[in-house]
């Protein structure tokens, strides 16, 4: 079957700007995962999913960010007055469940320029 | 927390050799899960390989191996008979067996060129 699917590609905006970043998992997987991946970090977590609730929020860097799953499917990050520092590969993945049992399977990312 | 060191940031290798990188963590933890993965400039990020952490055996596909050193918190990766396609950059990530068990903490990476 198809694999997770994220979209845009690439977006570039402007400082202050919000912007939607959407990931579509891998269809019968519960949990869903953001990341992000910048230069100056690497790969941290964000957030995560397990069907519409999210249980842990901690890796969300500011209250600019958020994030919703509808549906237990789809999910939309939301990145509220962008800043220069959000720019960044962002990764989603999905898995089975949320056991530590399940593999994590990743998109292609978003890569977000903010000018 | 778990941190998860990488202290290479690039190797390169000829193709058809075997190359091996490094990887080390810290945690206080006693059960764990350990994974390689690999980037393509495609971005796309692929499971290479896991070890359960209560698992003496090393962990093998195909031409990749791991050599998991629980005691000295070491996990590195062998790619033997080296081929183009396995250029790449390669995360070592570490899930915990409890408590935050759905997130992967990963290294810095290490960029691998294979050479012709």
């Amino acid at each position: 079957g198809a694999g997770v699917s994220q979209s845009p590609s690439n977006k570039v905006t402007e400082k202050g700007k919000d912007v939607e970043l959407r990931c579509d998992p891998i269809s019968g997987h519960t949990a869903l995962y953001w990341y992000r991946q910048s230069l100056g970090q690497g790969l941290e977590f964000l957030i995560y999913f397990q069907g519409n609730s999210a249980p842990d929020k901690s890796g969300l860097p500011s209250d600019r960010f958020s994030a919703e799953r509808t549906g237990g499917s789809v999910s939309t990050l939301t990145i509220q007055r962008t800043q220069q520092e959000d720019s960044a590969v962002y990764l989603c993945a999905s898995s089975l469940g949320g056991r530590f049992t399940d593999t994590q399977y990743f998109g292609p990312g978003t890569r977000l320029t903010v000018l | 927390a778990q941190t998860v060191t990488q202290s290479q940031p690039e190797m390169s290798v000829q193709e058809a050799e075997t190359v091996t990188l490094s990887c080390t963590y810290d945690t206080s933890e006693s059960d764990y899960y350990l994974f390689w993965y690999k980037q393509p400039p495609s971005r796309q990020m692929i499971l290479v390989i896991r070890q359960e952490a209560y698992k003496q055996q090393n962990a093998t596909e195909n031409r990749f191996s791991v050599n998991f050193q629980k005691a000295a918190k070491s996990f590195s990766l062998k790619i033997s008979d080296s081929q183009l396609g396995d250029a790449a950059m390669y995360f070592c990530a570490y899930r915990s067996y409890g408590g935050s068990n759905y997130k992967l903490t990963f290294g810095k990476g290490t960029l691998l060129t294979v050479n012709p």
